[in-house]
Order: C-alpha cells, then structure tokens, then sequence
C-alpha cells in the first residue's frame, strides 16, 4: 500500500541535543512538507521542497534543517537552535506543487525534549 | 496574506444531531479549500476538497460548498456518530504560482452516545 512512514512515533531527547526525524514516501509524489503541531494552534509549516535537491523554508523554519537528496525522502532535523522544540511533527506529500493538490500526511512523531 | 478562520471548539454534540463547523477564509484570487480530519495521536485525513465557487464537496456524509460571495466552506452532516469524534481542519492553496496549504486552528468535534 501506498503511503508516508514516520518514524520514530514517540522520541524523547535532552535539551541542547539535534534530533532527525525521518519521512518516507511510497506515493511517487515530488513535492514533500514538514509541519508542527501544537495544542490550539493548528499545522505551521517549517519546510517544504518541490523537487529533489531543492526546498524552501516555511513560517517557523529556524532551529530547524531539511535535505532533499531522494525523491522519497525529506528528513527534518530539529537543532538545539530550536527553543521550544517539544511538538507534534507532520510530514506530508502532494503529487506536484500546484495549487489544487491536496496532501497526504503521515502519522506524525511526538517529540519530547526533557 | 491568506488565511483561515475556524469556529472555536469544542463542539460538543448527541449522537444523530446535525452538525455545522463555520469555515472562512481570506486569499488572493481563488484558492481551492479543504476540510482534513484528524483522529487523536494521528495524522491529517482529506475529508473533501472543492477547488472553484459553488462546487460541493463531500465524502462520508459530510458536504461543504465553496461560497466565493461570503468566503466560506462551512462543514456539514445531517447525522453525526460517536466515531465522528476528532479535530477538523479547514484548509486552503493559493494559486499564484506554487503555493502550500494554509491550515485554521481546528475545531475538536465531541459526540456523545
């Protein structure tokens, strides 16, 4: 079947540490986003990328880096730069980057920084 | 910029009650509007999607109808079930150029049997 695959579901990191979420697709979908959640204030986006080896920062991009290198791949790593990095974390895929393509989105990971 | 705006939750309703969830929105031109659910610890679903004035989306007895004339893309079903229970998010893409999806806050939807 088809689909995203987050992983870890639950990660917990001390303060001060990076940390990489990892995003894989399946869809053959080219263009890839990352999200954060937070209680009450819906999905902010961090990054997002077109095509392999190109992305483009979203609203709330610092702390925070990307890398496009396959086209089914699109890991987030949350740096220590990142102050308040404990939150909710969506990837998503759409099958081109047009404005009528709706998105498909993984299962998230819950990241807690003790 | 654009932007969404969404009832605040939560909504709390019996089972087999008709259900609203107020959506507008604020963008440039004409977006295509979205409503994706969200069911506790997991991921957005698309519920339904309309991508011109007066269409109609709808999916699982759920409706909504693109209003240009109020901008909105309120959500609807006649008789909510207890697994209706979750976070709906109305959402929005631009078309000027490439764009992403611009997300309101979400409104939690509680159904009692």
């Amino acid at each position: 079947d088809g689909g995203i695959t987050q992983s870890p579901k639950y990660l917990f990191r001390k303060e001060g540490q990076n940390v990489t979420l990892s995003c894989e697709q399946n869809l053959n979908h080219d263009a890839m986003y990352w999200y954060r959640q937070d209680p009450g204030q819906g999905l902010r986006l961090i990054y997002y990328s077109q095509i392999v080896n190109d992305f483009q920062k979203g609203d709330i991009a610092e702390g925070y880096s990307v890398s496009r290198e396959k086209k089914e791949s699109f890991p987030l790593t949350v740096t220590s730069a990142q102050k308040n990095p404990t939150a909710f974390y969506l990837c998503a895929s759409s099958r081109a980057a047009g404005g009528n393509e709706w998105q498909f989105f993984g299962p998230g990971t819950r990241l807690t920084v003790l | 910029g654009d932007s969404v705006t969404q009832m605040e939750g939560p909504v709390t309703l019996s089972e087999e009650a008709f259900l609203t969830i107020n959506c507008t929105y604020t963008a440039t031109g004409y977006p295509s509007l979205f409503w994706y659910v969200q069911y506790p610890g997991e991921g957005l679903q698309l519920l339904l999607k309309a991508t011109k004035a007066d269409d109609k989306g709808s999916n699982k007895g759920f409706e909504a109808t693109y209003r240009k004339e109020t901008t909105s893309f309120h959500l609807e079903k006649g008789s909510v079930q207890v697994s209706d229970s979750a976070v709906y998010f109305c959402a929005l893409s631009g078309v000027l150029g490439y764009s992403t999806l611009t997300f309101g806050k979400g409104t939690m939807l509680l159904v009692s049997p």
